[in-house]
């Protein structure tokens, strides 16, 4: 298995762009997360969906961040427009139906973007 | 909402001897405990995990302890080794919440095993 695929691995752009991530996550998995990984704050989860369904989005820092996901094995991550504070490491994690209480979640090597 | 806070923040021990990482939560309705590893650029994988039904559960050289009256959960690893040197963090989660899976992260902890 390939694992949750992300890109892309790295990206620097300018403040005010519009910066777009992408996610292909486990196939079979039916529910995926993105994280923001920061040294101040640590992992925060942005948004989970499962089923394609968002579930919560009460991590979104603000209306400047959106996440979409079209089907199974795609989901973006967006930022329109990017600012310096969005700089960060960004994962998305899967993982699979519960079987039992199964739980784990599978992530992705994460981007790191740099907004100047 | 769940709150996880993980102590302490950096550790160094020598080769061969035992590091233990701990964390509290705060919610009484969390029941599911698991830890992840993470090395240098990569992603976070896990490592272990515990359930609210048991209080202790071993692989290998880790393990990982459950109090719930007290909502504190620690990792222990025995027999340290360079490799075992990353990122470590803890993690709650309330299964019974449905669909999702939602984890509550730890700040991590930062582990050097030094030779």
């Amino acid at each position: 298995d390939a694992g949750v695929i992300q890109s892309p691995r790295h990206e620097v752009t300018e403040m005010g762009q519009e910066v777009t991530l992408r996610c292909k996550p486990i196939s079979g998995h039916n529910s995926l997360f993105w994280y923001r990984q920061t040294m101040m704050r640590g992992l925060e989860l942005l948004i989970y969906f499962n089923n394609n369904v968002p579930i919560d989005d009460s991590g979104m820092p603000e209306d400047r961040f959106s996440a979409k996901m079209p089907n199974a094995s795609f989901s973006t991550l967006k930022i329109q427009p990017s600012e310096p504070r969005d700089s960060a490491v960004y994962f998305c994690a899967s993982s699979p139906p519960p079987t039992g209480l199964y739980n784990e979640q599978f992530f992705g090597p994460g981007t790191r973007l740099t907004v100047l | 909402g769940e709150n996880v806070e993980q102590h302490p923040s950096t550790l160094s021990v020598q080769e061969g001897d035992s590091a233990v990482i701990k964390c509290t939560y705060s919610d009484s309705a969390s029941n599911y405990f698991p830890w992840y590893k993470q090395e240098l650029g990569k992603g976070p994988q896990l490592i272990i995990d515990i359930r609210s039904n048991v209080g202790e559960k071993k692989d290998q050289r880790i393990a990982v302890t459950l109090n719930k009256t007290a909502k504190h959960f620690s990792l222990h690893i025995t027999e340290t080794q360079p490799e075992d040197s990353a990122v470590y963090f803890c993690a709650a989660s309330n299964e019974l919440t449905g669909g999702g899976n939602k984890l509550t992260f730890g700040t991590g902890t930062q582990l050097k095993v030094e030779l």
